[in-house]
């Protein structure tokens, strides 16, 4: 069974805090994603990673950055915490061949205060 | 611009009846759809997908429908059941993608009633 792991499954950070989300798969996928998902807004995608140490913006990279230096690892950053980035983070990883299909872990619900 | 939408952001369903799920999307240029589900506190969870070759994929009470023309689809589930009850998430990839790319609609929240 492919597993996603997430560092937290929930975080409370103050305004102005550097935050790293870790995520970790162990199914030698070479794509990982970062999403937030909202009331009302769906999954949104934040970064996504096709390889080590390449990274591509999604629909609202503002606010952060990503890292991959091995290829089962990716972590999202927060440089500056603010209260709107209060949300459940959702990692995931999948292949690049058939099937598509991409694999999430539990989430992390941070609350930035 | 919100390139899949799920206009319904919630539907209940007696159990035992059909629920039906609709999603639709601007992009002609998609090749490939996923549904999921979402249970509170946990990640989505895989659930069926359709190539864009096809029209309709089966899965148990499961049934994908695509309909290019209309660029809309659909996720039947019958017979519902209350274990079902949870946000599904429709997605769809775009043919020239880098990293296996998905958009993601805004979610159906199904409550199937005992």
């Amino acid at each position: 069974d492919v597993k996603v792991t997430q560092s937290s499954r929930y975080l409370v950070k103050r305004t102005g805090e550097k935050v790293f989300l870790e995520c970790v798969q162990d199914m030698d996928h070479e794509n990982m994603f970062w999403y937030r998902q909202d009331p009302g807004l769906g999954l949104r995608l934040i970064y996504f990673s096709y390889d080590v140490k390449m990274k591509e913006k999604g629909d609202i990279p503002e606010g952060y950055s990503v890292s991959r230096e091995k290829k089962e690892r990716f972590s999202l950053i927060l440089e500056s915490a603010s209260t709107n980035q209060t949300s459940m983070y959702l990692c995931a990883s999948s292949p690049s061949l058939l099937p598509y299909e991409q694999y999430f872990g539990p989430g992390t619900r941070l609350t930035v205060t | 611009d919100q390139q899949v939408k799920q206009n319904s952001p919630s539907l209940s369903v007696q159990e035992g009846r059909i629920s039906i799920l609709n999603c639709d999307y601007t992009n002609s240029m998609f090749d490939y759809f996923l549904w999921y589900k979402k249970y509170p506190a946990e990640g989505p969870t895989f659930l069926i997908s359709i190539s864009s070759i096809k029209d309709k994929n089966e899965d148990g009470r499961f049934t994908v429908f695509l309909n290019k023309s209309a660029k809309h689809l659909s996720l039947h589930i019958v017979p519902s059941q209350p274990g079902d009850s949870a946000v599904y998430f429709c997605a769809a990839r775009p043919m020239r993608n880098t990293g296996n790319q998905f958009y993601f609609g805004t979610g159906t929240s199904l409550t199937v009633i005992p």
